[in-house]
């Protein structure tokens, strides 16, 4: 069955960097595009971005673009999002998502657990 | 931007039929999903590409789109359906965009 398992979240203070991991199995990973979800707390989903199943093409949500950068290494079927200057609005939970297509964005798929971010000093 | 707008909660009985809208600018023309999310869950698909249901989801669980507005429909729904619920779409750059949540309350 699909299994997402995302890591890397903590406590980070504001203006530093995290990177986020996703680790795939049961499906195959180098054929899929991934996206990130978040989730501030009590709110609702705010997309962040994918990335094309062969890490060709990548798309962000406006309120991330320069700051987070999507990658993937489908040696390892793992999925990252790379964190930087990061902002107390930034706090959420990040989900990894898998695309039902290639190149996307169709439909997402399966969730992780999700990984907590806290922006805080 | 592209805004997708859900009412903040619905209400219904065991075994009535529940119906969560979701308007946005020509939605009908877009690829719409539902999501549902229970307390301390991930979101679960259980609309895709607007009316079709991923194997595993009950059938009580049907979805439409046209004009202007999506909508979901839970026929028959049980205290197992207390959740929230999230449509999405593609806007015209390909980047998502989620409905604000509705909470779904069966009692």
């Amino acid at each position: 069955q699909v299994q997402l398992v995302e890591s890397g979240g903590g406590v980070v203070q504001p203006g530093k960097s995290v990177r986020l991991s996703c680790v795939a199995s049961g499906f195959t990973f180098r054929a899929f595009a991934m996206h990130w979800v978040r989730q501030a707390p009590g709110k609702g989903l705010e997309w962040v971005g994918y990335i094309w199943y062969d890490g060709y093409n990548k798309y962000y949500a406006d309120s991330v673009r320069g700051r987070f950068t999507m990658s993937r290494d489908n040696s390892k079927n793992t999925l990252y999002l790379f964190m930087k200057d990061l902002k107390p609005e930034d706090t959420a939970v990040y989900y990894c998502a898998k695309d039902a297509v290639g190149e996307g964005p169709d439909y997402l798929e399966y969730w992780g657990q999700g990984t907590l971010v806290t922006a805080s000093s | 931007s592209y805004d997708l707008t859900q009412p903040p909660s619905v209400s219904v009985s065991p075994g009535q039929t529940a119906r969560i809208t979701c308007a946005g600018d020509k939605l009908g023309d877009k690829s719409v999903s539902w999501f549902q999310q229970k307390p301390g869950q991930s979101p679960v698909l259980v609309i895709y590409r607007g009316i079709k249901r991923p194997s595993g989801i009950p059938e009580r669980f049907s979805g439409s789109n046209s004009g202007n507005t999506a909508t979901l429909t839970i026929s028959g729904a049980q205290a197992m359906d207390e959740a929230d619920y999230y449509c999405q779409a593609w806007d015209s750059f390909s980047a998502a965009v989620f409905g604000g949540g509705t909470k779904l309350t069966v009692l």
